[in-house]
């Protein structure tokens, strides 16, 4: 089974940051990689498919890239809304599986 | 509108059984797999498993396979989770959701979550 780590599990940033978030797979997965948000009590909402494609709706400010068995999502100028748990998943093989999450808190 | 609407919060004791449901509607049921989503209390999200309703095609996580099951009704658009014997660390919230369009991949909808309290 691929693992998916992401780093950090959790950092404190303020409103206007630009922030990057990291997501290394065990093995390489070419672009088969999606972000997903989740805040308190909800469900997770896509942000990012195919390691860099933005779902429709989602604000420009996101962004995801790489490919093999690294990737970033950033949010380049951080909104209050913002402030949420970020997973990675890969699905390039089954079982499909998530990063353990990334945790996003106001400084 | 793409909907899923989950089953009702449950709460069971160890060794009863339990099945959620996941109800979809505004799409082809048929067409897209839907998946099954664990997070434990204060926890992240596991990928449990994930079903083809339009020929039942069922894949599992190691993690799970053998401790649930999930199943379809395409008659009714509906897809389920099930367990025969509850333990107090299946204590979750669970969520469906549904695939992209051809495959497994990612998930773009999901239901709003079912509570799964397992207490003696």
């Amino acid at each position: 089974a691929i693992r998916m780590t992401q780093s950090p599990s959790s950092f404190s940033a303020s409103t206007g940051d630009r922030v990057t978030i990291t997501c290394r797979a065990s093995q390489g997965i070419s672009s088969y990689l999606a972000w997903y948000q989740q805040k308190p009590g909800k469900a997770p909402n896509l942000l990012i498919y195919a390691a860099s494609t933005l779902q429709s709706g989602v604000p420009s400010r996101f962004s995801g890239s790489g490919s093999g068995a690294d990737f970033t999502l950033t949010i380049s100028c951080l909104q209050s809304e913002d402030f949420a748990t970020y997973y990675c998943q890969q699905y390039y093989s089954y079982p499909y599986s998530f990063g353990q999450g990334t945790k996003l808190e106001i400084k | 509108e793409v909907q899923l609407v989950q089953s009702g919060a449950e709460v069971k004791k160890p060794g009863e059984s339990l099945k959620i449901s996941c109800k979809g509607s505004g799409y082809s049921f048929t067409s897209y797999w839907i998946g099954w989503v664990r997070q434990m209390p204060g926890k992240g999200l596991e990928w449990m498993g994930i079903i083809y309703p339009g020929d039942s095609d069922t894949r599992y996580s190691p993690s799970f396979q053998g401790q649930v099951t999930i199943s379809a009704d395409k008659s009714i658009s509906t897809a389920y989770l099930q367990w025969s014997s509850l333990k107090a660390s299946d204590t979750a919230m669970y969520y469906c959701a549904r695939s992209h369009y051809g495959s497994g991949s990612y998930f773009t909808y999901w239901g709003q979550g079912t509570l799964v309290t397992v207490s003696s």
